[in-house]
């Protein structure tokens, strides 16, 4: 079955340090990829998406991911963490051509900057 | 652009009461709408998809009586949560899925956190 996995539940980060989060599928096809952020009772902002080309994909606020295909992975990257970033970070999969094309969640990474 | 506009944010309502929540596209045709719920410290559950003009698909373990969800415009969404009761106190979003282009994708509001006493 598809699945994406985040596996860090919490990620804890000094400020103006480096950050990257991790995010794993599993789909027989490159999928189209998303990485979204959440603050406290909000919605879903989306931080940027991969369909093809590039595998190294700029988004909002800082914030990078790379596609690496051999790995199944699409990690987000931001070089200098702020305290505003501290967030519930979401990656999320649709398959292309799916018939309900609705989107697969991980299970997020909390995120906590210090300062 | 691609907004999505979720009303209320957030709702108190009694037991054995009904609510309903509105997600309107702003400035695009939603043909497809996806209605999520989501418990403290968990990712986001789908629980139905609607299309507009058409029934709204559920996901299993979903009750259509209880959630009843119309798309009766390109615009406009609605959940109706029937008979209310506490155990369906929780956030729900909405999203929509852009039409293909450069902004494709899928926008979400900003969710409805509902209270059932």
């Amino acid at each position: 079955a598809q699945s994406v996995t985040q596996p860090d539940i919490h990620i804890t980060v000094s400020e103006g340090a480096s950050l990257e989060l991790r995010c794993n599928y599993s789909y027989g096809a490159t999928p189209y990829l998303f990485w979204y952020v959440q603050s406290p009772g909000q919605g879903l902002q989306l931080l940027l998406k991969y369909f093809s080309g590039d595998t190294l994909v700029q988004g909002i606020k800082g914030f990078e991911a790379e596609f690496k295909r051999s790995q199944s992975s699409f990690n987000l990257r931001k070089p200098s963490v702020h305290w505003s970033d501290a967030a519930e970070y979401f990656c999320a999969v649709v398959l292309y051509g799916g018939s309900q094309g609705n989107l697969i969640f991980g299970k997020g990474t909390k995120l906590s900057v210090k300062p | 652009g691609a907004v999505v506009s979720q009303h209320p944010s957030r709702v108190i309502c009694k037991s054995g009461t009904s609510v309903k929540i509105e997600c309107r596209s702003l400035d695009f045709q939603a043909t497809t709408m996806f209605w999520y719920r989501q418990f403290p410290k968990q990712s986001l559950m789908l629980m139905a998809t609607s299309n507009e003009g058409s029934k709204a698909t559920y996901e299993q373990g979903v009750e259509k009586d209880k959630f009843l969800i119309n798309h009766a415009s390109l615009t406009l969404s609605t959940l109706t949560v029937t008979s209310a009761h506490p155990e369906d106190s929780s956030f729900y979003i909405c999203s929509a899925r852009v039409p293909r282009g450069t902004a494709y994708g899928y926008t979400f509001g900003s969710g409805t956190r509902l209270t059932v006493v």
